[in-house]
């Protein structure tokens, strides 16, 4: 089944712990991104990806990193989380020029 | 980044017509979007339009785009239940950026 997957879905960490939230595709897609969404704002780009090596930072990069090693996989990477960062993010992949197709969701609380 | 807007909240009557009103600010917009989230699960595509097309149908979709008034709206006919959900708009317009907007949420009363 062509999908995109991202662990965990829920999380609850502290402040000032590392943590990475994988995000994986089967489907070659040589586009990927990364979004956070929050009450009344919508959905947030925080990065993108064009193919493998190649990332950018989308409207709301500070405080993440991403990497893209593989064409398939895409994690955010949050070296020190803080309390705003607590939110709803959401991977998704496409074809380069194509629509979105998003993952099921991560729910991250920072305490 | 680019504005996009919508309406917050939307009820119709099952069997009415819904119909969902985007406004979006970049004259450049390429592809524009509509996907469709389900409480707790994330967004699914509903369908798109590219900017040199006026209208689009699919089955119970019906997608309009005035692009003087950069306006973009989504019919949905004959409402059901199972409609009831967010529904945001999005555009592009290279294709590496997407903007959404906040996102309308639709209850549908039996």
């Amino acid at each position: 089944e062509a999908q995109v997957t991202q662990n965990p879905r829920y999380l609850i960490t502290v402040t000032g712990k590392k943590l990475t939230v994988t995000c994986s595709q089967n489907m070659n897609h040589e586009y990927m991104s990364w979004y956070r969404q929050d009450p009344g704002l919508g959905l947030r780009q925080i990065y993108y990806s064009m193919n493998v090596e190649v990332t950018d930072k989308g409207d709301v990069p500070e405080g993440y990193k991403v990497s893209r090693k593989e064409k398939r996989n895409f994690p955010l990477i949050l070296e020190s989380p803080s309390p705003n960062q607590t939110s709803l993010y959401f991977c998704a992949s496409s074809l380069t020029g194509g629509p979105l197709y998003f993952g099921p969701g991560t729910r991250l609380l920072v305490l | 980044g680019e504005d996009v807007e919508q309406s917050l909240f939307l009820s119709v009557r099952e069997g009415d017509s819904s119909v969902i009103n985007c406004t979006y600010t970049d004259s450049s917009s390429t592809y524009l979007y509509w996907y469709k989230q389900e409480p707790g699960a994330g967004l699914q595509l509903l369908t798109y339009i590219f900017s040199n097309m006026d209208m689009k149908q699919d089955q119970r979709l019906t997608v309009l785009l005035n692009k003087k008034d950069k306006h973009l709206s989504l019919r949905i006919a004959d409402t059901q239940t199972g409609d009831s959900a967010i529904y945001f708009c999005a555009e592009s317009a290279t294709g590496n950026q997407f903007y959404f907007g906040t996102g309308t949420s639709l209850t549908v009363i039996p």
